[in-house]
């Protein structure tokens, strides 16, 4: 069965500085992947995905996540954090080929904190 | 962009009394759309997938004569929580894919909704 891992409940970093938000994952097939953001009482908000290509995966707000399969990681990162980057983020596995309207299977979350 | 709706965004009901959430996509048709139910400051566990024309598929755990799933319309899914106790009480997210580029399906989810049962 397919799965993620999230293994920090907390990521605390300063503003200015690089931040990373770890992701593994547990799939039988190929992986397909997914970094969210949610805010305090709203929805989901789609940061990136990686389907096939390039490792590097670029997304919105300047946030990008690097697609190991050795290591079956699919790390978030950002080279400088704001403080409005403050929020919950999860990562998320299909669970079904591209082809299908698969159900995303998440991980438990991140809290990211950004102090001024 | 596609957009995906939600009312309402919060309610409040007596314990024992029944509620409705709508989920909506504007703009495209979702023959499949998923309710998820987040605790605070917890994951999102997927508790069904409403299908157009049929019967909605629960996952293992959930209740379906507890939460009842209506999709009437390409662009309209609901879910009925019947008989509400304090338990209940949580975020519901619904979320539906957009038709593809390609052969790929995004996700795009609504904004929730806020139960609180009392």
């Amino acid at each position: 069965a397919q799965s993620v891992a999230q293994p920090e409940d907390q990521v605390n970093v300063a503003e200015g500085n690089p931040l990373t938000v770890k992701c593994t994952y547990s799939v039988s097939g190929n992986p397909y992947l997914f970094w969210y953001v949610q805010y305090p009482n709203r929805g989901l908000q789609f940061l990136l995905k990686y389907i096939t290509g390039d490792n590097l995966v670029k997304g919105s707000y300047g946030f990008e996540a690097e697609f190991n399969k050795s290591q079956t990681s699919f790390h978030l990162k950002k080279p400088s954090a704001l403080v409005r980057d403050s929020a919950l983020y999860f990562c998320a596995v299909r669970d079904e080929p591209p082809g299908n309207t698969g159900k995303l299977i998440f991980g438990q979350g991140t809290t990211l904190q950004v102090k001024p | 962009g596609a957009v995906v709706s939600q009312h309402p965004s919060w309610v409040i009901c007596k314990s024992g009394t029944s509620v409705k959430i709508e989920c909506r996509s504007l703009d495209f048709q979702a023959t499949t759309m998923f309710w998820y139910r987040q605790f605070p400051k917890q994951s999102l566990m997927l508790m069904a997938t409403s299908n157009e024309g049929s019967k909605a598929t629960y996952e293992q755990g959930v209740e379906k004569d507890k939460f009842l799933i209506n999709h009437a319309s390409l662009t309209l899914s609901t879910l009925t929580v019947t008989s509400a106790h304090p338990e209940d009480s949580s975020f519901y997210i619904c979320s539906a894919p957009i038709p593809p580029s390609g052969t790929f399906y995004e996700q795009y989810f609504g904004p929730g909704t806020r139960l609180t049962v009392t």
